[in-house]
């Protein structure tokens, strides 16, 4: 059973960069396109971007200049990096695994708040 | 992008009802379509993948249908679990995009 677990700081201060880590356990990362997802308060769902596991990427083109997700295959995890954060960017964020054109595991989130 | 729009934003519905939600996506997507539940404080949680395909342990009272732009999803019997927020979500072009969700509340 593969499952998918957030981790990082909770509070990230404006203008600093977002680091956020997923961990994959139960199945290896080596397959697979690997997501981040995330959700500002009472609102929708916006995805950020993916890593493949051969290490390409495609990101959101509304974060693009922000983002960075890269992959560890030997710790099974991949990472989100975002910049020069602010208020906005206030959100639960999810790793996702996408199969057959789906997001169907996810993690269960980790909330970040964007406060000085 | 591809915009997804839902309707209705919200509906009130009784246990045993029939439900339907819509999508419709602001050009063709064939059948890149995926439907998701999410409860509050919850992820969400993979239903129907490719317009009408059940994921696995997903009960048979949901189903999908549509191609082209507009979708639907149907709970044929609503259950007192099934009160949540539904989205459904584009996989056809990058970037991968969501409806603003549709969330079903109890009559």
């Amino acid at each position: 059973q593969v499952q998918l677990q957030e981790s990082g700081p909770g509070l990230v201060k404006p203008s600093e960069t977002l680091s956020l880590t997923c961990t994959v356990s139960g199945g290896s990362i080596s397959s697979y396109y690997w997501s981040w997802i995330r959700q500002p308060p009472g609102k929708g769902l916006e995805w950020i971007g993916y890593i493949y596991y051969r290490g390409s990427t495609n990101y959101n083109p509304s974060l693009k200049s922000r983002v960075t997700i890269l992959l560890d295959t030997s710790k099974n995890q991949f990472s989100l990096k975002l910049s020069s954060v602010a208020a906005a960017d206030t959100a639960v964020y999810y790793c996702a695994r996408e199969k057959l054109n789906a997001f169907d595991i996810w993690g269960q989130g980790t909330k970040v708040t964007v406060s000085s | 992008d591809i915009q997804m729009t839902q309707s209705p934003s919200s509906l009130s519905a009784s246990v045993g009802d029939r439900v339907t939600i819509t999508c419709r996506a602001s050009q063709i997507i064939t059948n890149y379509l995926n439907w998701y539940q999410q409860k509050p404080g919850k992820a969400p949680k993979l239903l129907i993948y490719a317009a009408s395909s059940f994921q696995s342990g997903v009960p048979s009272r949901f189903s999908g249908s549509g191609s082209g732009t507009d979708f639907t999803l149907t709970i044929s019997s609503l259950q007192p679990e099934d009160f949540a927020t539904y989205y459904c979500q584009q996989s056809y072009r990058s970037p991968l995009t969501f409806g603003g969700g549709t969330k079903v509340e109890i009559k």
